[in-house]
């Protein structure tokens, strides 16, 4: 069964500091991979997207995340995280069926940024 | 392009009533998805719409839950009966016809006293 896995439920970094936040998959096929993020109360916004071709892929606000077949991981970073980036950050994988794209999204993993 | 809008945000109600969410998609969006989001998790999927036609359906879709998109445009979610599990943010996302880019609206969250 296609599933996704983000190992760190809470994260804490210093402002400036470099940020990686770690994503695996489980699917039998090539997936379509997302990450998402939730301020609180609110709904989710596309940090960026991988479907085919450069296995890096940069997003918006300075992210970005690097496909690892071998591994099966989907990992986010950015060199230089701002307190604005404090949310709530998920992964989702596009489980392909005949009529759509249900997604598929691990538990999240809460960014806390400290001055 | 205004984005996807649910109404409304917030929605308290008492064990036993009957509720009902709207979505608008994006205009151009012929694909409509309707997610549940419990406290401490992702969001899981509960329907899809590709125009008005309801495709595909989650098991956790109970009796109680209905869903409608009537014209293609809008659509609606009903819980009938509610009960206090169903206390979730409800999440509609839409994506355009042929993409598998979902965009999603700022939700509705529901509690059930």
């Amino acid at each position: 069964a296609q599933s996704v896995t983000q190992p760190d439920i809470h994260i804490t970094v210093s402002e400036g500091a470099s940020l990686e936040l770690r994503c695996n998959y489980s699917y039998g096929a090539t997936p379509y991979l997302f990450w998402y993020v939730q301020s609180p109360g609110q709904g989710l916004q596309l940090l960026l997207k991988y479907f085919s071709g450069d296995t890096l892929v940069q997003g918006i606000k300075g992210f970005e995340a690097e496909f690892k077949r071998s591994q099966s991981s989907f990992n986010l970073r950015k060199p230089s995280v701002h307190w604005s980036d404090a949310a709530e950050y998920f992964c989702a994988v596009g489980a392909v069926s005949q009529a759509g794209t249900a997604l598929i999204f691990g538990k999240g993993t809460t960014l806390s940024v400290s001055s | 392009d205004t984005g996807v809008s649910q109404n409304p945000r917030h929605k308290i109600t008492k064990r036993g009533q009957n509720v009902t969410f709207r979505c608008d998609p994006i205009s151009e969006h012929n694909r409509l998805y309707w997610y549940r989001q419990t406290l401490g998790q992702g969001p899981e999927f509960l329907t899809y719409f590709q125009n008005e036609a309801q495709l595909e359906k989650s098991r956790l879709l109970s009796d109680r839950f209905s869903a409608e998109r009537p014209k293609g445009s809008f659509s609606t979610l009903e819980i009938q009966r509610t009960e206090q599990g169903d206390s979730a943010m409800y999440l509609c996302a839409s994506s355009q016809d042929g993409g598998s880019t979902q965009y999603f609206g700022p939700g509705t969250r529901l509690l059930v006293l």
